[in-house]
């Protein structure tokens, strides 16, 4: 399995301007997750899907950003507009179904570097 | 709300030398819980996970963990650290709810020096 995959893996964009990160979580996996990594706050997650519908937004900004999944293999987060503040490393997980009250393992993508000039 | 907290922010060791990093959480039902680990560059890979039975967990890489439930704690350990064990390691933690969301601790930084 080729793993959670992400692109691009580096965005350098101006303030102001659109921003897409796009995400291909490991075939099977019912659940995606969307964090955010800064040295400031260290891993915040964002959001995160369920079989494509949103479980939980309530780490998200909802003002500018937004967060989709369209089909069970593809998911998207957009800024707009982007500001110096979003700069930080965006990562996608994904992972199993939780089973009898246990959590499945999730598997993070390599993440996108995103620097908002 | 849960939370989790890693005391140790940056840790520096030598070659050879024990390791042990902290990990505290809240929260009073039954949780899961996990340790990842970032190398330099690179994305979070798990190295273990506590989901019941024996509290002492052995993942890979030497690392293991011990879950004390009456300390809400699950700090990670590894008798002899080497070079390459230099890498970001975060604890997280999930009520064993079926919710699949993970609260992480703000990382722990691990230095080892030659």
């Amino acid at each position: 399995d080729a793993g959670v995959i992400q692109s691009p893996r580096h965005e350098v964009t101006e303030m102001g301007q659109e921003v897409t990160l796009r995400c291909k979580p490991i075939s099977g996996h019912d659940y995606l997750f969307w964090y955010r990594q800064t040295m400031m706050q260290g891993l915040e997650l964002l959001v995160y899907f369920n079989n494509k519908a949103v479980m939980d937004d309530s780490g998200m900004p909802k003002d500018r950003f937004s967060a989709k999944m369209p089909n069970a293999s593809f998911s998207t987060l957009k800024i707009q507009p982007s500001e110096p503040r979003d700069s930080a490393v965006y990562f996608c997980a994904s992972s199993l179904a939780p089973s009898g009250g246990l959590q499945e393992t999730q598997y993070f993508g390599p993440g996108t570097r995103l620097l908002v000039l | 709300a849960q939370s989790v907290s890693q005391h140790n922010h940056h840790v520096i060791l030598s070659e050879a030398a024990s390791l042990e990093l902290g990990c505290n959480y809240s929260y009073g039902g039954t949780v899961n819980l996990f340790w990842y680990v970032q190398y330099p560059g690179q994305h979070l890979q798990l190295l273990l996970k506590y989901f019941s039975g024996d509290p002492l967990v052995k993942g890979i890489k030497g690392f293991e963990a011990e879950f004390i439930k009456s300390k809400f704690s699950f700090n990670l350990r590894k008798p002899s650290v080497q070079w390459s064990d230099t890498a970001e390691y975060f604890c997280a933690v999930n009520a064993a709810s079926n919710t699949g969301k993970l609260i992480f601790g703000q990382g722990t930084t691990l230095q080892v020096k030659p």
